[in-house]
């Protein structure tokens, strides 16, 4: 057990669908981030945010939609996906928005674009 | 801005025997560097930090890796490995000053027994 739970597991979608992946953490951490994770490419940092608010945006495509109601949830709203898309989507949380603080990673939703 | 380059992909070592991942990195202010493993379906978990002070590092699972100011580079080691340490390696590095955080592309260690 991690401390951070992400759901699903696994997710197969097609170009035209509308899915939600879903993060918690129950670690009491205030910053909560998203990575994507392609074969044989560094991690790619998507969004983080600190106590609820959005702090950073790589300039990710606008078919990826996150959003983080508590500081305990974050979740990512998918739609009209590309077979690029597929990957492993990864949350992780850190005490504060510090990224020397060392983040607790959940275990990812690997998510197939058919 | 910071970089990170694994020179290795894939390490295949057999069981007792020591290892050494390579990680070196570029960048033009102090940096705080990191490994993290992830065993297969799981996450990523920090093995190990270098903030400042002593250039060693120990961290879990009897893994250690030594900061290079002057070759730009901290490799992770360890003496004696088993099967349980098959995983993928991550190093990543960090300014003390910006918020940007760059991870390595990884290299898979294979334990053979």
């Amino acid at each position: 057990e991690t401390g951070v739970t992400q759901t699903p597991r696994h997710l197969v979608m097609g170009m035209t669908n509308k899915k939600s992946l879903k993060c918690e953490q129950h670690l009491g951490h205030n910053a909560m981030y998203w990575y994507k994770q392609s074969a044989k490419k560094p991690l790619e940092l998507m969004f983080v945010y600190s106590l609820e608010e959005r702090v950073e945006n790589n300039s990710v495509p606008s078919r990826f939609s996150p959003e983080c109601p508590n500081s305990s949830h974050l979740f990512l709203h998918l739609h009209t996906l590309q077979p690029e898309d597929s990957a492993l989507y990864l949350c992780a949380s850190s005490q504060v928005a510090g990224f020397n603080y060392g983040y607790t990673f959940g275990s990812g939703t690997r998510l197939t674009v058919v | 801005a910071q970089s990170v380059t694994q020179l290795d992909s894939q390490v295949p070592v057999f069981e007792e025997a020591p290892v050494e991942l390579r990680c070196n990195y570029s960048s033009s202010v102090s940096v705080y560097l990191f490994w993290y493993v992830q065993y297969p379906n799981q996450g990523l978990q920090l093995l190990l930090k270098y903030l400042s002070g002593s250039t060693l590092v120990k961290g879990i699972n009897g893994f250690e890796a030594e900061f290079n100011k002057s070759q730009t580079s901290f490799h992770l080691r360890k003496p004696s490995v088993h099967i349980r340490d098959t995983a993928e390696y991550f190093c990543a590095v960090s300014s003390n000053t910006g918020n940007q955080f760059y991870f390595g592309t990884g290299t898979s260690l294979t334990v053979i027994p």
